[in-house]
C-alpha cells in the first residue's frame, strides 16, 4: 500500500516563507507532486520531483529525497491568495493514478 | 496546458435515482482517465482508473456495480453513481493524462462535480 504524512494546518504570516513537509511509503515511486486546492476547486498542479534535489518554478519550490521518503514544498512571498489545501501525491507507476496525503491547510495572516 | 472538462458541475438528486457525471478532454486525448471522491475537509481518493476501450480498474472498496465508469472514447469518460444514496454525496473529480510519454508528472484534473443525495 502508500501512505503520505504531511502536517495537517500551518499558519504564516504574509511575506513570509513556508515549508511543508511529506513524507511516504509506497510500494513503487514514480514521482512526488504537489497540489493546491482552494475550497470548492479543483486541484491544480504545482511541482513534481521524480529525481532527487530541488525543484524551482516561481515562488514554489520542490524537493525530495528518495533514500528518505521525504520531500517538502516550500512557498515564497507568501500571499493572501496562497491560503489553500496543499497535497503531496505519488504514483506507483506512470499508468497509475495519484495517492494523495490528507492535505496541509495553509493559513497566511496579514 | 490540457483542459479537462467536467458536467454537471453540481447536481442534486433524490435517493434511489442513477446520476451520470461526464469528463471531457478538451484538446488531447485521454489514453487514461481517473476517478477520485473527496468528503468535505479531507482528501481525494482514488476510485478507479479506466482506458479507453476497456474495463475500468477499481481501488480497494469501491464497489464497481454502484459506481459504473465508462471509457468508449479518448476524450470522454463517464462515472454514474447508480441508486444513490446520501452517503453518496461528495466531490467527484476526474483526471486524465495523454499517455506513458507524459513524463512531467502532471495530471490534469476537471474542475469536479458536487453531488448531493437528498
Amino acid at each position: 500500500g502508500q501512505s503520505l504524512e504531511q502536517p495537517s494546518e500551518v499558519t504564516a504570516v504574509e511575506g513570509a516563507i513556508v515549508q511543508i513537509n511529506c513524507t511516504y511509503q509506497t510500494s513503487g515511486f514514480y514521482g512526488l507532486s504537489w497540489y493546491q486546492q482552494h475550497d470548492g476547486g479543483a486541484p491544480t498542479f504545482l511541482s513534481y520531483n521524480a529525481l532527487d534535489g530541488l525543484e524551482e518554478t516561481g515562488r514554489f519550490s520542490s524537493f525530495l529525497s528518495r533514500s528518505d521518503s521525504y520531500g517538502y514544498l516550500l512557498l515564497q512571498e507568501l500571499q493572501m491568495k496562497d491560503s489553500a489545501s496543499y497535497f503531496c501525491a505519488v504514483r506507483r507507476g506512470g499508468a497509475d493514478g495519484l495517492t494523495f496525503g490528507k492535505g496541509t491547510h495553509l493559513i497566511i495572516q496579514p | 496546458g490540457a483542459v479537462v472538462s467536467q458536467h454537471p458541475s453540481w447536481v442534486i438528486c433524490k435517493s434511489g435515482t442513477s446520476v451520470k457525471i461526464e469528463c471531457r478532454s478538451l484538446d488531447f486525448q485521454a489514453t487514461t482517465m481517473f476517478w477520485y471522491r473527496q468528503f468535505p475537509k479531507q482528501s481525494l481518493m482514488l476510485m478507479a482508473t479506466s482506458n479507453e476501450g476497456s474495463k475500468a480498474t477499481y481501488e480497494q472498496g469501491v464497489e464497481k456495480d454502484k459506481f459504473l465508469i465508462n471509457h468508449a472514447s479518448l476524450t470522454l469518460s463517464t462515472l454514474t453513481v447508480t441508486s444513490a444514496h446520501p452517503e453518496d454525496s461528495s466531490f467527484y473529480i476526474c483526471s486524465a493524462q495523454g499517455g506513458l510519454a507524459d513524463n512531467t508528472g502532471e495530471l490534469f484534473f476537471g474542475e469536479g462535480s458536487r453531488l448531493t443525495v437528498l
